[in-house]
């Protein structure tokens, strides 16, 4: 149980273009979903907090027009970075929560932005 | 000073030893604890959480907790080849902030046959 997937697992794209990443929980329903960042070698970095129904709440320093975040279901978050620069290109992984404390991450995204 | 302070290692040990992660906090806020083993290119797997001090046992695995000295650990006992990973330690302060967790640095273990 506890199954958390993420589409596409790898996606490369030119600078300039919107890129948009999806993160499903497959056995549960999460009000909660959390989308993090992780550059080669460097531990996870929380961006932000979404929350099915209402809007997505960023860490500080995370651009919110730059990263947007749209919570359509119980199931489904999706994660759309605007505008790609090399400098976005980075492992997404996103969470979810069932209840509780425990968190189940999704097998991550690799961005790549020529 | 960091919230969460992981020694990066790496960490080489042969295939049978007992291996000693560890992290150390700083605010005592953080109340929920919690280990991930990460392969190459995936995400996070959870494979301990915890909540009060002392130790919470699972398989070959042994999480330990100590509130009063800011300091959690991960013991892996009779180490395999497949646990060749990077462990991550991870804390929340729970309550209405839970789920947002500070990770640790992320030790890389190998274990060699």
């Amino acid at each position: 149980g506890a199954v958390v997937s993420q589409h596409p697992s790898r996606v490369i794209c030119k600078s300039g273009t919107s890129v948009k990443i999806e993160c499903r929980s497959l056995d549960f329903q999460a009000t909660t979903m959390f989308w993090y960042r992780q550059f080669p070698k460097q531990s996870l970095m929380l961006m932000a907090t979404s929350n099915e129904g209402s809007k997505a709440t960023y860490e500080q320093g995370v651009e919110k027009d730059k990263f947007l975040i749209n919570h359509a279901s119980l199931t489904l978050s999706t994660l759309t970075v605007t505008s790609a620069h090399p400098e976005d290109s980075s492992f997404y992984i996103c969470s979810a929560v069932p209840g509780g404390n425990e968190q189940y991450f999704g097998p991550g995204t690799r961005l790549t932005v020529t | 000073q960091k919230e969460v302070e992981q020694d990066p290692g790496p960490l080489s040990v042969p295939e049978g030893a007992i291996v000693s992660l560890n992290c150390t906090y700083s605010n005592s806020a953080f109340q929920y604890f919690m280990w991930y083993r990460q392969y190459s290119r995936k995400g996070p797997e959870l494979l301990m959480y915890t909540y009060s001090s002392g130790n919470k046992e699972d398989g070959r695995f042994t999480a330990q907790v100590d509130k009063s000295s800011k300091y959690i650990s991960l013991f892996i006992r009779d180490s395999q080849p497949s646990d060749s990973a990077t462990y991550l330690c991870a804390i929340t302060p729970g309550g209405t902030s839970y789920g947002k967790l500070t990770f640790g640095q992320g030790t890389i273990l190998t274990v060699h046959p």
